[in-house]
């Protein structure tokens, strides 16, 4: 069973730049879902997607936009990048199941971007 | 969305029982109650969910009282390498993003 991977690892962008961040889902998950950590804070919930439709934002703006494919892999990109945007960025999958069960998340080692 | 309150940190001898507590007042009815530990540089990792009494697991307890407005993760025995920031979460799973809600969790220190 192949966990979750995230790509690149490391990112050094400037100010106003774009940049796209991509996840792997571990086999046989249908959800995924983004968080942005910066230093000494926990994880802030990005958005999530279920069988390729958005299933949820929290508090980012527009310029933050995400894609999930039928393999379940997934793209977050970021527009006209500021020195905010620095942080660990998080993907997270799991199984969407029926009955209300909170689905437990295994999270991937994270991109590191830094925004100069 | 139920938000979660945590001591900030912690200390603890290598091979004593560590309890953190966590309050989440405003639980709802359909809500789950779940605990991610998180290395440095890593992302965070499942540790155990419940929704009333007990759960146990081969690495830690959760303690939840009738009126489920706290949680207690409890960690046997604790070793360095359970030096790590822990952090509880409250949500319900029907609704996606409902439970995504981290804070800013518990950093337990293990002191030789």
């Amino acid at each position: 069973e192949t966990g979750v991977t995230q790509s690149p690892t490391h990112l050094i962008k400037t100010r106003g730049q774009q940049v796209t961040l991509r996840c792997s889902s571990q086999s046989g998950h249908n959800t995924v879902s983004w968080y942005q950590q910066a230093l000494g804070q926990g994880p802030q919930f990005i958005f999530q997607y279920y069988r390729e439709e958005e299933n949820g934002r929290g508090n980012f703006p527009p310029r933050f936009s995400g894609l999930q494919f039928p393999n379940y892999s997934s793209e977050l990109n970021v527009n006209a990048l500021e020195l905010d945007d620095s942080a660990l960025y998080l993907c997270a999958s799991s199984l969407a199941i029926a009955g209300g069960v909170l689905d437990e998340q295994f999270f991937g080692p994270g991109t590191r971007l830094t925004v100069l | 969305l139920a938000k979660t309150t945590q001591p900030i940190s912690m200390d603890s001898y290598e091979g004593q029982e560590v309890n953190i507590t966590c309050s989440h007042n405003n639980i709802a009815t359909n809500d789950y109650i779940t605990w991610y530990q998180q290395f440095p540089s890593q992302g965070p990792r499942f540790i155990i969910q419940g929704y009333k009494t007990k759960v146990t697991n081969e690495v830690a307890s959760l303690f939840i009282p009738a009126d489920r407005k706290s949680s207690t993760l409890s960690l046997p025995r604790v070793s360095l390498s359970d030096t790590a920031v822990y952090y509880c979460l409250v949500g319900d799973g029907r609704t996606g993003a409902n439970n995504l809600f981290f804070g800013t969790g518990t950093r337990l220190t293990v002191i030789p």
